[in-house]
């Protein structure tokens, strides 16, 4: 069965600063990969997804992300975070013969000033 | 705004009752999601309608049942409520049976006493 582990629960970082957030997938083939960002009180809104090709892509909000089939992972990234960034992130994958988008357990990203 | 509308927004019942979360999926989508999301279990797929037909299902309860209706909207029926159903409820929609976008709506919050 597919799963999606975020090893990080929180992540703090310090404004200015880089971000690496974690996920690892477990299926044979390769997913639709993508990460989802939930600010507080909010539903959640795609940042990127990865179907196939170029193994990095870019999202919104400068936010961009690397499939390393090798590793099964797909971790999020951003150069220099910002104190809006705060929010919980959740990778999240789909198959194309489960039709379910199953999500990681989520990391919360705080932002210290 | 994602165009996806849940109603109600908030909802407060108690042990044993039944209640019927509904929403309005973003004009043309014909995928629906239903997403149950608490503390202790993060956001765990439901079930998936895809143009009215039931196409994937999660870890959903038999006391939980899902419909779609000619129109698209679909209502999630929760009964015999047990007060680990306190959770929010995330519908989403898609314009794609796999691998879209999932537009969320703001949730519904049950709260059952």
């Amino acid at each position: 069965a597919q799963s999606v582990t975020q090893p990080d629960i929180h992540i703090t970082v310090s404004e200015g600063a880089s971000l690496e957030l974690r996920c690892n997938y477990s299926y044979g083939a390769t997913p639709y990969l993508f990460w989802y960002v939930q600010s507080p009180g909010q539903g959640l809104q795609l940042l990127l997804k990865y179907f196939s090709g170029d193994t990095l892509v870019q999202g919104i909000k400068g936010f961009e992300a690397e499939f390393k089939r090798s590793q099964s992972s797909f971790n999020l990234r951003k150069p220099s975070v910002h104190w809006s960034d705060a929010a919980e992130y959740f990778c999240a994958v789909e198959t194309d013969s489960s039709y379910k988008l199953i999500f990681g357990s989520g990391t919360r990203l705080l932002v210290r000033p | 705004d994602s165009g996806v509308t849940q109603t109600p927004k908030h909802l407060i019942t108690a042990t044993g009752q039944r209640v019927t979360l509904r929403c309005s999926p973003r004009s043309g989508d014909l995928s629906v999601y239903w997403y149950q999301q608490s503390l202790d279990q993060g956001l765990q797929f439901l079930i998936q309608y895809y143009n009215g037909e039931e196409r994937a299902k999660g870890n959903i309860l038999e006391r939980f049942s899902a419909q779609q209706f000619p129109d698209l909207h679909s209502e999630l029926n929760l009964s015999s409520l047990e007060l680990g159903d306190s959770a929010l409820y995330f519908c989403a929609s898609s314009d794609r049976l796999v691998g879209g976008e999932l537009f969320f709506g703001e949730g519904s919050r049950l709260t059952v006493l």
